[in-house]
């Protein structure tokens, strides 16, 4: 079965650049979910889409920003990186139309910045 | 706002061995409970789930998990442990219908002695 795709799988930037992180969710899955988890750390949730639209918001900070696009996949747009951005990305995706429905999760996106 | 603890960050046990790992929510309704794992630089695969129905809810690879409201519980049991079950553990609660904002447990690191 089809799984969440996510790339690149790794990925070095230096302070100050820009990333985009790709994710492509399970066929006819309609929100997407993006987490964080740093070294040692428990994923901290980002932010979501439903249907292209952001429906909700976490710890996500004012140097990134994320879309769903018409073919449903999402990019997260990392600018002015900082080390402690270094972490592991996750995007995820779920059918919400379906009552009880789970997260899929990502293989993730190791984001070194040095 | 939910939350979720999970009381030991390491546990080793035995191969062969039984094994049960806590993790209490913080919810004031009825919560959504996952069970993740993690291996080592991997994404998250689910586990099991607790949505609403019997209390003891069965996953993959030989997993169970019991909720128990009155103690605000959903630990993680498992009869005979085997090595490949070395990963990491995390334990989420979601306040919604679906897997939406995901919570998630600061983890726990299980290791499987020979």
């Amino acid at each position: 079965a089809a799984g969440v795709i996510q790339s690149p799988r790794h990925l070095i930037k230096e302070k100050r650049e820009t990333a985009t992180l790709k994710c492509y969710p399970i066929p006819r899955h309609d929100t997407v979910y993006w987490y964080q988890q740093g070294p040692g750390q428990d994923p901290q949730f980002l932010i979501s889409f439903y249907e292209k639209m952001q429906s909700d918001k976490g710890s996500i900070p004012d140097r990134f920003s994320a879309q769903q696009f018409s073919d449903y996949h999402s990019e997260l747009n990392m600018s002015s990186l900082e080390l402690g951005d270094s972490a592991l990305y996750f995007c995820a995706s779920s059918l919400v139309q379906r009552m009880n429905t789970e997260a899929f999760f990502g293989q993730g996106t190791r984001l070194t910045v040095v | 706002a939910q939350s979720v603890t999970q009381p030991d960050i390491h546990i080793t046990v035995s191969e062969g061995a039984s094994l049960e790992l806590r993790c209490n929510y913080s919810y004031g309704a009825t919560p959504y409970l996952f069970w993740y794992v993690q291996s080592p630089g991997q994404g998250l695969q689910l586990l099991l789930k607790y949505f609403s129905g019997d209390t003891l809810v069965q996953g993959i690879k030989g997993f169970e998990a019991e909720f128990k409201r009155s103690q605000s519980s959903f630990n993680l049991r498992k009869p005979s442990v085997h090595w490949s079950d070395a990963a990491e553990y995390f334990c989420a609660v979601s306040p919604r219908g679906s897997a939406r904002q995901l919570t998630f447990g600061s983890g726990t690191q299980l290791t499987v002695l020979p």
